[in-house]
């Protein structure tokens, strides 16, 4: 069964620091994955995907995440944290047959301080 | 840039009565998805739709939902008797067509905050 784990309900970081959200994935077959930034009153804004090719992908707002394959990991990263940053941040994952849904994490609440 | 709209932002409804929520994909997206977060807990796929069709759906989907495409841009989910555990907020979500099935990146709507009393 597909399952994503986000282990930290709340991260906090300094501004200008760097942040990391972590998830861990499960999954049969190659994995979609993807993050998503949920601001308050807001619906899921979609940040960023890996479906092939380069381990590192860029996405929206300075954003980036590291796959990585022996670990089952999907980490989100961001080199210096801003205050606008501060959001609830989920992990998904979909299959790559068979299904197209979307399978998410529990969410971290990312809380940036200036 | 084009989003995915969804009306009402919040409902709230007497149990055993019936709900619709209403969602306005992006244009030119042809699949079509409702997922549900229960206050604190993780966001739940409910079903997929395509070329008016469930394409897939999740257990909690069950008899009391049902979704609809009433016309050419809006896409309807349908509780018919509501309970009390029905109340979370509902995401619509869409994805555009590619030659394989669907475009990997699902985009979502603001969702609308359902309480049972």
């Amino acid at each position: 069964a597909q399952s994503v784990a986000q282990p930290e309900d709340q991260v906090n970081v300094a501004e200008g620091n760097p942040l990391t959200v972590k998830c861990t994935y499960s999954v049969s077959g190659n994995p979609y994955l993807f993050w998503y930034v949920q601001y308050p009153n807001r619906g899921l804004q979609f940040l960023l995907k890996y479906i092939t090719g380069d381990n590192l992908v860029k996405g929206s707002y300075g954003f980036e995440a590291e796959f990585n394959k022996s670990q089952t990991s999907f980490h989100l990263k961001k080199p210096s944290a801003l205050v606008s940053d501060s959001a609830l941040y989920f992990c998904a994952v979909r299959g790559s047959s068979g299904t197209y849904k979307y399978i998410f994490g529990t969410g971290t609440r990312l809380k940036v301080l200036a | 840039e084009p989003e995915v709209t969804q009306t009402p932002s919040h409902q709230v409804t007497q149990m055993g009565q019936e709900v619709i929520l209403r969602c306005v994909p992006i244009s030119n997206h042809l699949y079509f998805y409702w997922y549900r977060q229960i206050l604190g807990q993780k966001v739940e796929f409910l079903v997929s739709f395509y070329n008016n069709e469930i394409s897939e759906k999740s257990e909690i989907f069950d008899d009391q939902f049902s979704v609809e495409r009433p016309d050419g841009s809006n896409f309807t989910l349908k509780i018919r008797s509501t309970k009390l555990e029905d109340s979370a907020m509902y995401f619509c979500a869409s994805s555009e067509r590619t030659s394989g099935g669907p475009q990997e990146t699902q985009y979502f709507g603001p969702g609308t905050r359902l309480l049972v009393l």
